[in-house]
């Protein structure tokens, strides 16, 4: 069965310093990978993808995600946080064998970017 | 700009009253899904549809209903609403082509049962 972990309910960082919100995935076939955010009271925003090719993939709002397929990770990243970054992050998943574009997504990460 | 709209953003209702959210999106996209997501749970799929008139259960199908008319609308459907029911309802749409392509969240519903 497809599943998605994120391990940390919250992550804390101070403004300037480089985020990372973790993410592992198990599927069978190849994964497709998603990251999503969630300001308050608002839908989820698509922010980048893996489908193939090269592993670091470049994102919206200067975040980046690596995927990792001997870890079965894809670790969200931004060199350096903003305040604004502040909010509820999504990774999902869904598997190359399915033709129903269904995802499966983790249970939240929040991200606290002090000043 | 791609747009998923939902009826209402705020919704409280009673106990064992029939709720409709309705959901419409302007992208043309044959994939339309509807969630619930829960503080510490994520998002859990209740239902999705792949073409008018056609739905498929999600994980939590139990106490919902579908229904998709034509392709830009896509409505959930609480027969009887229950207090456990209280949650933050998501609407999403996508294009078909074996998941490759984001889905499209709108701005969601909060509804509380009573």
């Amino acid at each position: 069965a497809q599943s998605v972990a994120q391990p940390e309910d919250q992550v804390n960082v101070a403004e300037g310093n480089p985020l990372t919100v973790k993410c592992t995935y198990s599927v069978s076939g190849n994964p497709y990978l998603f990251w999503y955010v969630q300001y308050p009271n608002r839908g989820l925003q698509f922010l980048l993808k893996y489908i193939t090719g090269d592993n670091l993939v470049k994102g919206s709002y200067g975040f980046e995600a690596e995927f990792n397929k001997s870890q079965t990770s894809f670790h969200l990243k931004k060199p350096s946080a903003l305040v604004s970054d502040s909010a509820l992050y999504f990774c999902a998943v869904s598997s190359g064998s399915s033709n129903t574009g269904k995802l499966i997504f983790g249970q939240g990460t929040t991200l606290q970017v002090k000043p | 700009d791609v747009k998923v709209t939902q009826s209402s953003r705020y919704l409280v209702k009673r106990t064992g009253e029939k709720v409709f959210l309705e959901c419409v999106q302007d992208m043309d996209h044959e994939n339309m899904f509807w969630y619930r997501q829960d503080p510490g749970l994520g998002l859990r799929l209740i239902y999705f549809s792949y073409d008018v008139k056609m739905k498929e259960k999600g994980d939590i199908p139990e106490g919902y209903s579908v229904s998709r008319e034509k392709k830009e609308r896509f409505s959930l459907i609480l027969e009887s609403a229950s207090t456990n029911q209280t949650s933050m309802y998501l609407c999403a749409s996508s294009t078909p082509y074996r998941g490759l392509n984001e889905q499209y969240f709108g701005p969601g519903t909060r509804l509380t049962v009573t």
